[in-house]
């Protein structure tokens, strides 16, 4: 298997605009989630699916972010606009089931908001 | 009342020397206390895990040592190497929570010749 996909790797963008994150789980997988890591604030959940339904959306910071899961291979992590302090990398990670199964994250999208 | 308290924040150890990074939680409810070693570049990785019911695990040269009665618990690495200078995470979740894992804020691993 090719593991956990996320694409953009690098993505530069300017305050204001769109940015999109893309990730596609490991064939199998029914759990997704998306994690921000910073220097400051270590790996945080922003939020996280099961069987393509949004279960637990908490740690997403403000409005401006949103995710969405359309079928169980593909996911998308969206924040309009985006602000310097959104500058992060964005892992994606897949599981199966509920239990104590590992969770596999993907290489990660390093964004930077100028 | 989720959160998970790691240290050291950074760690130099010399090759051959045992690494040590301690965590503490406070939510009872955690059952399960896996660790992630994450490289430069590259996404956290699974490293070891342990469940409650047992004191030790060990897998090769890493050991995880847990202590129920104090919410502390922690990853030893014997014979520390080079290529064990990474980002290490301690994490926590509770079965039957979606497999939600509340991370540490992680410790820098530096291995020195």
């Amino acid at each position: 298997d090719a593991g956990v996909i996320q694409s953009p790797r690098h993505e530069v963008t300017e305050m204001g605009q769109e940015v999109t994150l893309r990730c596609k789980p490991i064939s199998g997988h029914n759990s997704l989630f998306w994690y921000r890591q910073t220097m400051m604030r270590g790996l945080e959940l922003l939020i996280y699916f099961n069987n393509n339904v949004p279960i637990d959306d908490s740690g997403m910071p403000e409005d401006r972010f949103s995710a969405k899961m359309p079928n169980a291979s593909f996911s998308t992590l969206k924040i309009q606009p985006s602000e310097p302090r959104d500058s992060a990398v964005y892992f994606c990670a897949s599981t199966y089931g509920g239990g104590w199964e590992t969770q596999y994250f993907g290489p990660g999208t390093r964004l930077l908001v100028l | 009342q989720q959160q998970v308290k790691q240290s050291p924040q950074s760690l130099i150890v010399q090759k051959g020397g045992i690494s040590i990074i301690n965590c503490a939680y406070e939510n009872t409810a955690f059952d399960y206390f896996p660790w992630y070693q994450q490289f430069p570049g590259k996404g956290p990785a699974l490293l070891i895990a342990i469940r409650p019911d047992v004191s030790e695990k060990k897998e090769g040269r890493f050991t995880i040592s847990f202590n129920k009665s104090a919410k502390q618990f922690s990853l030893h690495i014997m014979d520390s190497q080079p290529g064990d200078s990474a980002t290490y995470f301690c994490a926590a979740s509770i079965l039957g929570g979606g497999n939600k894992l509340t991370f540490g804020t992680g410790t820098q691993l530096k291995v020195e010749l």
